[in-house]
């Protein structure tokens, strides 16, 4: 079965600090990833997605995530937070057609 | 123009009444989906449905009955409510199924408060 961990339920960053949630996967095949960010009182968007091709996959809002098949890792960066990155992140496998999320990590960034 | 919406926002009902949410997509998309998002945020998928056709039918109680009219619509329909039963519900739509790499576009969710 797959599955998605990430790493850290509460990520605390100041602003300006560089931003890293951790995604993990189990997948028996080559999955597609994808992480995506819910701002308090809305349904969810699409940050960035890794299907094919290069594994440095970039986003919207500056963020980034690189597909690591040897460390089955997806993990989430941004250089450089902003107030307006605090939010619930949650990453994603797509094995088939399925949708399997992980619990998500919530971002605080403080001033 | 909103892509993927739902109706009500807000839910709040007593424990046994039968309520449904309504979902619309405009975005001309194959498959569309429910989620269930408890009070932790743990986001689980319900049911998929693609052209119409249910592809995705998860273990939830058959209290639960999803209906796509067309394949611009899926309503939820939620008999005899219990108290477990308050969580965010989402709507989602994809143009094809999952399997094809798509990416999966989200309503504003529908909170359901059963008292």
């Amino acid at each position: 079965a797959q599955s998605v961990t990430q790493l850290g339920s509460h990520v605390s960053v100041s602003e300006g600090a560089l931003v890293l949630l951790r995604c993990n996967y189990s997948s028996s095949v080559p999955p597609y990833l994808f992480w995506y960010v819910q701002y308090p009182n809305q349904g969810l968007q699409l940050l960035l997605k890794y299907t094919t091709g290069a594994t440095l996959v970039k986003g919207i809002n500056g963020f980034e995530a690189e597909f690591k098949k040897s460390e089955t890792s997806f993990h989430l960066t941004k250089p450089s937070a902003h107030m307006s990155d605090a939010a619930e992140y949650f990453c994603a496998v797509s094995p088939h057609n399925d949708m399997r999320f992980g619990a998500g990590t919530r971002l605080t960034v403080k001033p | 123009d909103t892509a993927v919406s739902q109706t009500p926002k807000y839910l709040v009902t007593q424990m046994g009444n039968d309520k449904s949410i309504k979902c619309e997509q405009n975005l001309g998309h194959d498959t569309m989906y429910w989620y269930k998002q408890d009070s932790k945020k743990f986001l689980k998928i319900m049911f998929s449905y693609n052209n119409k056709e249910l592809i995705i039918n998860e273990t939830v109680p058959n209290r639960f009955s999803p209906k796509s009219p067309d394949k611009a619509h899926l309503n939820l329909h939620i008999n005899s409510l219990e108290l477990g039963d308050s969580a965010v519900y989402f709507c989602a739509s994809s143009q094809e199924v999952l399997s094809t790499g798509n990416e999966q576009f989200f309503g504003p969710g529908t909170r359901l408060t059963v008292l």
